[in-house]
C-alpha cells in the first residue's frame, strides 16, 4: 500500500523554527517528485513547495520563499520541510503529497501534521 | 500567476442529484488541470487528472471535462460520501495553485 506519514508538527512562537518530516512507503520513492501543501484554519489548500526526485530542482510559493527549505533523503524515503522565521499566518495543517507529474497530480496525500504559530 | 476561480462556493443538493462544479482559469492551462476531494479530518484525494482522466479507484459517477480556461467536474448521482469540498489545481505554470474550493453540502 502506498502511504505517506507526516510528523513533527507542534506549537512554536512567532519567529521560531520547526522541521516537519514525511516518510513514504509502498513505492519507489526516488522515482517521484514530492510536495508540501498546507491548509490554514477555515481556508483552502495552498501549495507550499516541491522537490524533484533527485533534488535537482526545487520550487517554493512566494509566501514561504527565503524562510522554508524543502529537502529529501532518498535513502530514508523521506522528505522534509524546514520552517524558519515562522509567522502566525503559517499556522496550518501541512500535507505531503507524491507528485505523479511535475507540479501536479498529487496522489496520494498524507494525513497531515498540525503546525501552530502563536505566542 | 494563473488564478483559478471555482463556482459556486457552496452547492446544496440531495443524494441522487447531479452536481456540476466549475473551475475557470485566468489564462489557458491546456488540459493540465486536476480535481481533488477533501473531507474534514482526512487527506485530500485525487479524483481527476489532465482534465478528463479518472484517477485509480475513482467511481465512474465522477467525470471531468473542459480544456483551456473552462473546466467542469460532474458527479452524476450524489452518494452520501460525496459531500465534501472539491478543489481544482493547475500544473501548467508555476506556482501550481489551487482554486478556492466548492463545498457540496446536503
Amino acid at each position: 500500500e502506498v502511504q505517506l506519514v507526516e510528523s513533527g508538527g507542534g506549537l512554536v512562537k512567532p519567529g521560531g523554527s520547526l522541521r516537519i518530516s514525511c516518510v513514504a512507503s509502498g513505492f519507489t520513492f526516488n522515482n517521484f517528485n514530492m510536495n508540501w501543501v498546507r491548509q490554514a484554519p477555515g481556508k483552502g489548500l495552498e501549495w507550499v513547495a516541491s522537490i524533484s526526485s533527485s533534488g535537482s530542482w526545487i520550487f517554493y510559493a512566494d509566501s514561504v520563499k527565503g524562510r522554508f527549505t524543502i529537502s529529501r533523503d532518498n535513502g530514508k524515503n523521506s522528505v522534509f520541510l524546514q520552517m524558519d522565521s515562522l509567522r502566525v499566518e503559517d499556522s496550518a495543517v501541512y500535507y505531503c503529497a507524491r507528485g505523479l507529474v511535475v507540479a501536479g497530480n498529487f496522489d496520494p496525500w498524507g494525513q497531515g501534521t498540525v503546525v501552530t504559530v502563536s505566542s | 500567476e494563473i488564478v483559478l476561480t471555482q463556482s459556486p462556493a457552496t452547492l446544496s443538493l440531495s443524494p441522487g442529484e447531479r452536481a456540476t462544479l466549475s473551475c475557470r482559469a485566468s489564462q489557458s492551462v491546456s488540459n493540465s488541470l486536476a480535481w481533488y476531494q477533501h473531507k474534514p479530518g482526512q487527506a485530500p484525494r485525487l479524483l481527476i487528472h489532465d482534465a478528463t482522466n479518472r484517477a485509480t479507484g475513482i467511481p465512474a459517477r465522477f467525470s471531468g471535462s473542459g480544456s483551456g480556461t473552462d473546466f467542469t467536474l460532474t458527479i452524476s448521482s450524489l452518494e452520501p460520501e460525496d459531500f465534501a469540498v472539491y478543489y481544482c489545481q493547475q500544473r501548467s505554470n508555476w506556482p501550481p495553485d489551487f482554486g478556492g474550493g466548492t463545498k457540496v453540502e446536503i
